[in-house]
């Protein structure tokens, strides 16, 4: 069955650090994954998506992703943490079931950043 | 381009009181819709979705259900709520295809009482 895991629930670093959010994931195709965040009280906002191709992808607000099929992972990247990325960070595969495109989610990575 | 409206942005029912939340679209046409709920500290769990009008598709038994009664109109209903019900509720859409994100609303957080 397909499944995404986010094994770190609570991560913190100090603004301006460098970060990885790890997320592993199992489907038997060739995944669709996106990065989503999750402001406290908000919705969630997509950060980026890979669906073939260049296997580093880059998003918004500095974000990157590489993915690795060998290691069935898709880790999010950002090179220096600002406060205001502290929130939730949500991995997704999607694909097809029941006619509809479906996301499976993982669990989440809470970020807080000190200053 | 387009946009996800969700309202209202928060409410707090009685137990045993009727729920109607709205969802709407704009800058689109023919969206798949979901409705997830979000329990505190915990992650999404998928509603109901809609790959057209008055088509609704369950993935858990529950005290909900929705209705889609315009291409771009998603509304999650309850007839009478449960405290259980209490939780932050997100609409979503998106384009047709497993490539296609789905884009959220900024959701209602639900309070039973």
């Amino acid at each position: 069955a397909q499944s995404v895991t986010q094994p770190d629930i609570h991560i913190t670093v100090s603004e301006g650090a460098s970060l990885e959010l790890r997320c592993n994931y199992s489907y038997g195709a060739t995944p669709y994954l996106f990065w989503y965040v999750q402001s406290p009280g908000q919705g969630l906002q997509l950060l980026l998506k890979y669906f073939s191709g260049d296997t580093l992808v880059q998003g918004i607000k500095g974000f990157e992703a590489e993915f690795k099929r060998s290691q069935s992972s898709f880790n999010l990247r950002k090179p220096s943490v600002h406060w205001s990325d502290a929130a939730e960070y949500f991995c997704a595969v999607g694909l097809i079931s029941g006619g509809y495109n479906k996301l499976i989610f993982g669990a989440g990575t809470r970020l807080a950043v000190h200053p | 381009s387009q946009t996800i409206h969700q309202w209202p942005a928060t409410l707090v029912q009685p137990v045993g009181s009727p729920l109607s939340l709205e969802c709407t679209v704009e800058g689109t046409s023919n969206p798949n819709l979901y409705w997830y709920r979000q329990a505190a500290g915990r992650g999404l769990q998928l509603l109901f979705y809609s790959v057209g009008i008055g088509q609704i598709s369950s993935e858990v038994p529950q005290n909900l259900s929705a209705s889609r009664p315009q291409d771009r109109q998603f509304i999650l209903s309850s007839k009478k709520l449960l405290l259980s019900d209490s939780g932050f509720y997100l609409c979503a859409w998106s384009g047709q295809g497993a490539s296609q994100p789905q884009h959220f609303g900024d959701g209602t957080r639900l309070s039973i009482l």
